[in-house]
């Protein structure tokens, strides 16, 4: 079964430092792999995706993720935090087979000034 | 270009009455997906259409639930008679699905909230 892991429900960062968000993906084959951000009141946005092009895969408002295969994961930073990256950032994953999207329980960034 | 668009944005309403929630997807996708987001529960896939047909609606969580897609432009979710626990925020999202297409990403609407009292 397809499926993707983020570990932490919840991660607060101070404003300027590095943000880690954690994402682990169960696949017999290789993925395609996505984050989303989703702000207040509104809808899922695309972030970024790993199509297999390029293991590190850079997104919008300087949010990058690497694809790991060997440690099965897909962890998205940003070098500095900014108060406007408080959000709920999911992981998915997809693949050929259903064509169907699997998302991650969501991590809750929280950026203390 | 315009994006998937939802109306409602929100709707309150009291149990029993019938609720219908409405989606356009993006012009040119031809997959539809349905979601339920609540603080307890999560994101949840309820039902997915592809070219207007429905593929997967295992997460439809009973019976009060019908969704339909009578054209690829136009798609909708109801609940007949609502109940206070269908309280939530649904998404619709929509894809385009050429062939071997799971690269492609989901393009998800603003939501609709609703709540049922």
């Amino acid at each position: 079964a397809q499926s993707v892991t983020q570990l932490g429900s919840h991660v607060s960062v101070s404003e300027g430092a590095l943000v880690l968000l954690r994402c682990n993906y169960s696949s017999s084959v290789p993925p395609y792999l996505f984050w989303y951000v989703q702000y207040p009141n509104q809808g899922l946005q695309l972030l970024l995706k790993y199509t297999s092009a390029a293991t590190l895969v850079k997104g919008i408002n300087g949010f990058e993720a690497e694809f790991k295969k060997s440690e099965t994961s897909f962890h998205l930073t940003k070098p500095s935090a900014h108060m406007s990256d408080a959000a709920e950032y999911f992981c998915a994953v997809s693949r050929n087979t259903g064509n169907q999207f699997y998302f991650g329980t969501g991590t809750s960034l929280t950026v203390i000034p | 270009d315009a994006g998937v668009i939802q109306s409602p944005r929100h709707e309150v309403t009291e149990m029993g009455q019938e609720v219908t929630l409405r989606c356009k997807p993006i012009s040119g996708h031809n997959s539809l997906f349905w979601y339920r987001q609540t603080m307890m529960r999560g994101l949840e896939l309820l039902i997915y259409f592809n070219n207007n047909v429905p593929i997967d609606d295992s997460g439809m969580p009973e019976d009060r639930f019908s969704a339909k897609m009578p054209n690829a432009s136009f798609s909708t979710l109801k609940i007949q008679p609502s109940e206070p626990r269908d309280s939530a925020v649904y998404f619709c999202a929509s894809r385009n699905e050429p062939g071997q297409g799971a690269y492609q990403p989901q393009h998800f609407g603003d939501g609709t909230r609703l709540s049922i009292l």
